[in-house]
């Protein structure tokens, strides 16, 4: 079955520790993002890749990276200089920018 | 998994009443729409879309209208129930930009 996938579903990072969040796609979707989403606040765009070795700053990218060496692959790196990154990530593709995005089903960061 | 609704607009409905949902967009230039259904712990998944070129579109129990006179968008379900529980936020998308997603609303049905 074709979908998207996040892992792992919980994570738990310890204050100064950069952690390494993973979304592998095999629906053969060239643009891929990264949400992030606190309660009550709705989801917020951090980073996107429209092609491989190419990605853009979404609205709240400070304190994060991303790479796309890979078509399937978009892994978000939250680093320690994010001040509050505990929050549920989502990760989601679509075939380009103008259509719907296909969701994975998110990791919840938690800090320690 | 821990609640995503905390702080957002509800609604409360008993199970087999038809609900309907609302949400105002921002850019008036928006040209496709969609909405979403979330429920707790997991991600986002696709209901329905509609282009602006449309005033409605028809699902299995659901409709979405869109007025692009005053900015706004309806999710309607018919006959809700129990399993429909859960937020749902719309989207708006002009041409090639990305997908901007409203604050959702929490649908909470009982039995």
């Amino acid at each position: 079955d074709g979908g998207i996938t996040q892992s792992p579903k919980y994570l738990f990072r310890k204050e100064g520790q950069n952690v390494t969040l993973s979304c592998e796609q095999n629906l053969n979707h060239d643009a891929m993002y990264w949400y992030r989403q606190d309660p009550g606040q709705g989801l917020r765009l951090i980073y996107y890749s429209q092609i491989v070795n190419d990605f853009q700053k979404g609205d709240i990218a400070e304190g994060y990276s991303v790479s796309r060496e890979k078509k399937e692959s978009f892994p978000l790196t939250v680093t320690s200089a994010q001040k509050n990154p505990t929050a549920f990530y989502l990760c989601a593709s679509s075939t380009d920018r103008g259509q719907g995005y296909t969701f994975g089903s998110g990791t919840r960061l938690t800090v320690v | 998994g821990e609640s995503v609704g905390l702080h957002l607009p509800t609604l409360s409905v008993q199970e087999g009443d038809n609900s309907i949902i609302n949400c105002a967009y921002s850019n008036s230039a928006s040209d496709y729409f969609i909405w979403y259904k979330q429920e707790s712990g997991k991600g986002p998944q696709f209901i329905i879309d509609i282009r602006s070129n449309m005033d409605k579109r028809q699902g299995q129990r659901v409709t979405v209208l869109l007025n692009k006179t005053v900015k706004h968008l309806s999710l309607q379900i018919a006959a809700t129930q129990p399993g429909d529980s859960a937020v749902y936020f719309c989207a708006e998308n002009r041409g090639y930009s990305t997908l901007t997603f409203g604050k959702g609303t929490m649908l909470l049905v009982s039995p």
